[in-house]
């Protein structure tokens, strides 16, 4: 099975600073078909999560610019150059490369500091 | 506008069975991959259930033999069936769609609670 292992497990960001998420996954996520299967969601405390990036660094539809995703093969990494007040919340990384199962990343907690 | 929303949680005994249902307004859930995600009490995200398009069904090793998905096209609404419930089988239930150009899920629902306890 693949682990998605994500890093830190929490955040303290200062308001306007970056902010950084790791995530690891335990086999490569390049598909046959040459994508690579990986996404970022956010969920905000008591609601669903909400969809952020795709296949490694495509921003979904309405997300700001301030998101931006990167990596490679097991590696990957979703930043936020400037964290603002609605950011807060857990991220979680997901593949989706080794179907039919999908696994999440445990999650990173994201607070102002 | 694509609305998927969740009913059917509860209260139920260990053991017991409950039937999940999540009724999808703005796509047509018969075309489209559609699943079950759900998360423990301050807990992670964990994948449950997926259906294709075309019928085919899979299950997280750890539901297997115990839930089912399925769909109704006539309602188009989806559908988890859950028997011989655990206390870790409490969580919140989302039903999620998939886009299967990018394999993501991109619309959610609000989530339904099931609470297992006796």
């Amino acid at each position: 099975d693949i682990v998605m292992t994500q890093t830190p497990l929490s955040s303290p960001v200062t308001l306007g600073q970056p902010a950084s998420i790791s995530c690891r996954s335990s086999q490569s996520l390049v598909h046959s078909d040459g994508n690579t299967y990986l996404s970022w969601l956010h969920q905000r405390p008591g609601q669903p999560p909400r969809l952020l990036i795709y296949k490694i660094s495509n921003r979904f539809s309405g997300v700001p610019d301030r998101f931006s995703g990167s990596g490679a093969g097991t590696d990957f990494t979703l930043k936020i150059s400037r964290v603002e007040a609605e950011d807060v919340g857990v991220y979680y990384c997901m593949q989706a490369t080794h179907f039919p199962q999908r696994t999440f990343g445990q999650g990173t907690k994201v607070e102002i500091k | 506008e694509v609305q998927l929303v969740e009913s059917g949680g509860g209260l139920v005994q260990p053991g017991g069975s409950l039937r999940l249902s999540c009724a999808v307004s703005g796509l047509t859930v018969s075309s489209n991959y559609m699943s079950w995600v759900r998360q423990a009490p301050g807990e992670g995200l964990e994948w449950v259930s997926i259906i294709y398009s075309d019928g085919s069904t899979y299950h997280a090793d750890s539901v297997k033999g115990r839930f089912t998905i399925s769909r109704d096209n006539s309602k188009n609404t989806l559908y988890l069936q859950m028997n011989s419930l655990r206390s870790e089988d409490a969580a919140i239930y989302y039903c999620a769609k998939v886009d299967l150009g990018i394999r993501a899920f991109d619309f959610w629902g609000q989530g339904t609670m099931v609470t297992v306890s006796s």
